[in-house]
């Protein structure tokens, strides 16, 4: 079983759309959770960052996460043209206390494109 | 802040040659970890230098391999070159925190 799983697409929907992205994981030691969108020909960018379980909203972005089913989710309301992207859901695990021995893991990302 | 930075942008090799990859962190970053992405794997992690010292190792053969100067700058290096690995590397730098910031990626094709 892979760490971290994502619906892979793509997903197309019109302007205005409620999008909707999820991730499965593996590991109920999991805490932190984050979500990258990545444009095209581009490094991903840090979108949205959450602790343990609950929603974080920034905006028209709000993360949710759901540790009783391992279930994490981000959701784009009046989805814009410029919203057109892939989108990764990351882990980050440290191997050892004290900051060092990080790493991210991904999801494999979802394409998504929002037609004007 | 100027963001983290990578050269070259594309590059073009050939089978059994090896390439080196430069990544310049952001300003006062120390951390500096390397990615592989694919369509087909996605975004694997590669390693993680840390005060000039690998940290942690993902799961590649011993053809990649890193290393990071004194002034957190870090290059990468994969000898005997396949054509699986035809890639985009992406450098990302952070502080002590959990935050991780990708730079624009090296796109490098192996024909």
């Amino acid at each position: 079983q892979k760490e971290v799983e994502q619906d892979p697409g793509p997903l197309s929907v019109p302007e205005g759309a409620i999008v909707s992205l999820n991730c499965t994981y593996s590991n109920s030691a999991f805490q932190y959770f984050m979500w990258y969108r990545q444009y095209s020909r581009k490094g991903p960018e840090l979108l949205m960052y959450t602790y343990s379980s609950g929603n974080k909203e920034d905006g028209r972005f709000t993360a949710q996460v759901d540790k009783s089913s391992k279930y994490i989710s981000l959701f784009i309301r009046d989805s814009q043209p410029s919203d057109s992207a892939t989108y990764l859901c990351a882990i980050p695990q440290w191997l050892r206390s004290g900051g060092s021995n990080y790493k991210l893991t991904f999801g494999k990302g979802t394409l998504l494109t929002v037609n004007p | 802040k100027a963001g983290v930075t990578q050269t070259p942008r594309y590059l073009i090799k050939t089978r059994g040659q090896q390439v080196t990859l430069s990544c310049s962190p952001i300003s006062g970053h120390r951390s500096v970890s390397w990615y592989q992405q694919t369509p087909g794997q996605g975004l694997q992690f590669l390693f993680e230098y840390f005060s000039e010292t690998q940290r942690n190792k993902g799961n590649f053969p011993g053809r990649f391999s890193g290393r990071q100067f004194s002034n957190s700058r870090s290059e990468m290096n994969v000898s005997t070159l396949e054509l699986g690995d035809s890639a985009l590397y992406l450098c990302a730098s952070r502080t002590r925190g959990n935050k991780q910031y990708f730079g624009p990626g090296t796109r490098l094709t192996v024909t």
